[in-house]
């Protein structure tokens, strides 16, 4: 069955700590790879892609994630988080043609000032 | 503002009642989705559209619940006989076609509180 699984459902940092979350996925086949990050009262907004190429990608805000195929995970990583990243972080996975997003449940960060 | 615009934000009824909701994708957007998305868990899939055709359509939605995209730009999903589980914020996205063009935007949700 296609599913995503985030270890954390809550994490709480000070700021200026590094961040990693966990993301790993169940999905046959090439897949896409994504994390979304929704602020308080905000819509989900893209955070940053895998698609192909470099297992290393890097989104908005400083924040970067590491495909690593044979463990089937995509872990998010900040190496300092700012009170401005408390939000909820959400893991999601599709088909290399598309198609609907599986999501996993989300992790709610708080940066503590 | 050019990104996905659902109406209403918010709507309370009473359990029984209809309700329909409208989504306005990004104008070149060929895909849409509809995702529900409950407290403290990620966004379930529900349905989605290419064009106007619907595409694929969750074993979670029940019969009560329908959803068109009838000139391949709008769609409404419409929620016959509310109950009070079907309380949830409903999302929808809309995509580009396919291959590595697939990054969804996501509108800022229709939340339903059923009474």
């Amino acid at each position: 069955a296609q599913s995503v699984s985030q270890h954390n459902h809550h994490v709480i940092l000070s700021e200026a700590a590094s961040l990693e979350l966990g993301c790993n996925y169940s999905y046959g086949g090439t897949v896409n790879l994504f994390w979304y990050v929704q602020y308080p009262g905000q819509h989900l907004q893209l955070l940053l892609k895998y698609f192909s190429g470099d297992p290393l990608v890097k989104g908005i805000k400083g924040f970067e994630a590491e495909f690593i195929k044979s463990k089937f995970s995509f872990n998010l990583r900040k190496p300092s988080v700012q009170w401005s990243d408390t939000a909820e972080y959400f893991c999601a996975v599709n088909g290399y043609q598309g198609g609907k997003l599986i999501f996993g449940q989300g992790t709610e960060l708080s940066v503590k000032p | 503002d050019t990104g996905v615009s659902q109406n209403p934000r918010h709507k309370i009824t009473k359990r029984g009642q209809n309700v329909t909701f409208r989504c306005d994708p990004i104008s070149e957007h060929n895909r849409l989705y509809w995702y529900r998305q409950t407290l403290g868990q990620g966004p379930e899939f529900l349905t989605y559209f290419q064009n106007e055709a619907q595409l694929e359509k969750s074993r979670l939605l029940s019969d009560r619940f329908s959803a068109e995209r009838p000139k391949g730009s709008f769609s409404t999903l419409e929620i016959q006989r509310t109950e009070q589980g079907d309380s949830a914020m409903y999302l929808c996205a809309s995509s580009l076609g396919r291959g590595q063009n697939t990054e969804a935007f996501f509108g800022q949700g229709t939340r339903l509180t059923v009474v």
